[in-house]
């Protein structure tokens, strides 16, 4: 079945410094990327969707500036969290679909701010 | 029984007892549904799924079930077992499934007791 490997799965840092995630499919090609948050005990709000080689589309709320969004090939997709603060901390989560294959999700992302 | 907790739903139930979770979904137009499973720390796992031109679907010890006229969805464990302890989400698409989002639900916690 459809795999989508996300790494690291748990990343501290520092305030003001910046977090790369990698969310990448590995035996698909995965032409829309979503990326979702969660805090504890809540449900999974989306972020952003990206479609490779465009420009992602954020939700509501969302600062694209803070959480860039790259999807430069049809099996790989990145968050960067940028000068991230404390209330950044969360469970960040990414899903790929693609031709043929529904939404799979990567295993998740736990960053912790300090 | 049933609680609702500050945030997450908790259904207990006794092990080998059947387990039924309930969603409202938000969007009419909506007509793909997804039961997904989460474990501490994990991704989402894809339980089953279900169109809406379909009220009923069977998986292995799972069914699932939609009311449209109620915007109601269900999700039924035959049989449950300790490793069916998660937090369950329902989700919606209203592209089919072949495009397009999900919107997921609040979730509820179950707990399987030995």
């Amino acid at each position: 079945g459809a795999v989508v490997s996300q790494h690291p799965s748990w990343v501290i840092c520092k305030s003001g410094t910046s977090v790369k995630i990698e969310c990448r499919s590995l035996d698909f090609q995965a032409t829309t990327m979503f990326w979702y948050r969660q805090f504890p005990k809540q449900s999974l709000m989306l972020m952003a969707t990206s479609n490779e080689g465009s420009k992602a589309t954020y939700e509501q709320g969302v600062e694209k500036d803070k959480f860039l969004i790259n999807h430069a090939s049809l099996t790989l997709s990145t968050l960067t969290v940028t000068s991230a603060h404390p209330e950044d901390s969360s469970f960040y989560i990414c899903s790929a679909t693609g031709m043929n294959y529904g939404y799979t999700f990567g295993s998740g992302t736990r960053l912790t701010v300090v | 029984g049933e609680s609702v907790g500050l945030h997450l739903p908790t259904l207990s139930v006794q092990e080998g007892d059947n387990s039924i979770i309930n969603c409202a979904y938000s969007n009419s137009a909506s007509d793909y549904f997804i039961w997904y499973k989460q474990e501490s720390g994990k991704g989402p796992q894809f339980i089953i799924d279900i169109r809406s031109n379909m009220d009923k679907r069977q998986g292995q010890r799972v069914t699932v079930l939609l009311n449209k006229t109620v915007k109601h969805l269900s999700l039924q464990i035959a049989a449950t077992q300790p490793g069916d302890s998660a937090v369950y989400f329902c989700a919606e698409n209203k592209y089919g499934g072949s495009q397009g989002n999900l919107i997921f639900g609040k979730g509820t916690k179950l707990s399987v007791k030995p």
